[in-house]
């Protein structure tokens, strides 16, 4: 089946640094990929859309020059949290979408923790 | 907003069928059920989807009300290994952001020994 990887799977920062994550599709190509945020004892929150080569687009309340969001290739998108703080402490899970005609499975990675402290 | 609606929480016994309900009572003619399930601390895991006809898999078997408006996955034989969330969502099979998956608040079943 589909697999997705997320690097890392867990991260500490320091409060207004910034941090990377990677999300990529191992064994197809995704044109689109999806980012979610997920508290404690919550369900998913998706954040934003990308499309390969083109501007994300994000949800209401999202903020964009928070998280940045690149989706340079078609089996790789990265999340930049950026300036992060506490508040920024979630759990952060990507889910990819093949490029196939026909195809509307999300394949979703095995998320990335983030604590900042 | 989820449209969908699940007990928050369901107890099954190790061996036995869990049966997990969704109501949607407005879902669309061309909106898909999808069920998904979540591990503690992974990500989600697609299990099953149908639009009007019941559906197996390895995983599940899905069946769906003949009016459209509720839905039931069913694990035949349940594991410790099948404690988890379960998602039901209504998604139309649309590449754009109609297609996004909505993740309610999900049903948390418990598996016994």
């Amino acid at each position: 089946g589909a697999v997705v990887s997320q690097h890392p799977s867990w991260v500490i920062c320091k409060s207004g640094t910034s941090v990377k994550i990677e999300c990529r599709s191992l064994d197809f190509q995704a044109t689109t990929m999806f980012w979610y945020r997920q508290f404690p004892k919550q369900s998913l929150m998706l954040m934003a859309t990308s499309n390969e080569g083109s501007k994300a687009t994000y949800e209401q309340g999202v903020e964009k020059d928070k998280f940045l969001i690149n989706h340079a290739s078609l089996t790789l998108s990265t999340l930049t949290v950026t300036s992060a703080h506490p508040e920024d402490s979630s759990f952060y899970i990507c889910s990819a979408l093949p490029g196939l005609a026909g195809s509307y499975e999300q394949y979703f990675g095995p998320g990335t923790r983030l604590t900042v402290t | 907003d989820a449209k969908t609606t699940q007990p928050p929480s369901m107890d099954c016994a190790e061996g036995r069928a869990a049966n997990l309900p969704c109501n949607h009572s407005t879902i669309s003619g061309n909106e898909y059920v999808y069920w998904y399930r979540q591990i503690h601390s992974q990500g989600p895991q697609y299990i099953i989807h149908g639009l009007k006809n019941n559906e197996t898999n390895e995983m599940a078997s899905l069946i769906i009300t003949e009016d459209r408006k509720s839905s039931t996955l069913i694990l035949p034989h349940a594991t410790l290994r099948d404690t988890a969330v379960y998602y039901c969502i209504v998604r139309v099979h649309s590449r754009g952001s109609q297609g996004n998956l909505i993740f309610g608040k999900g049903t948390k079943l418990s598996v016994k020994p």
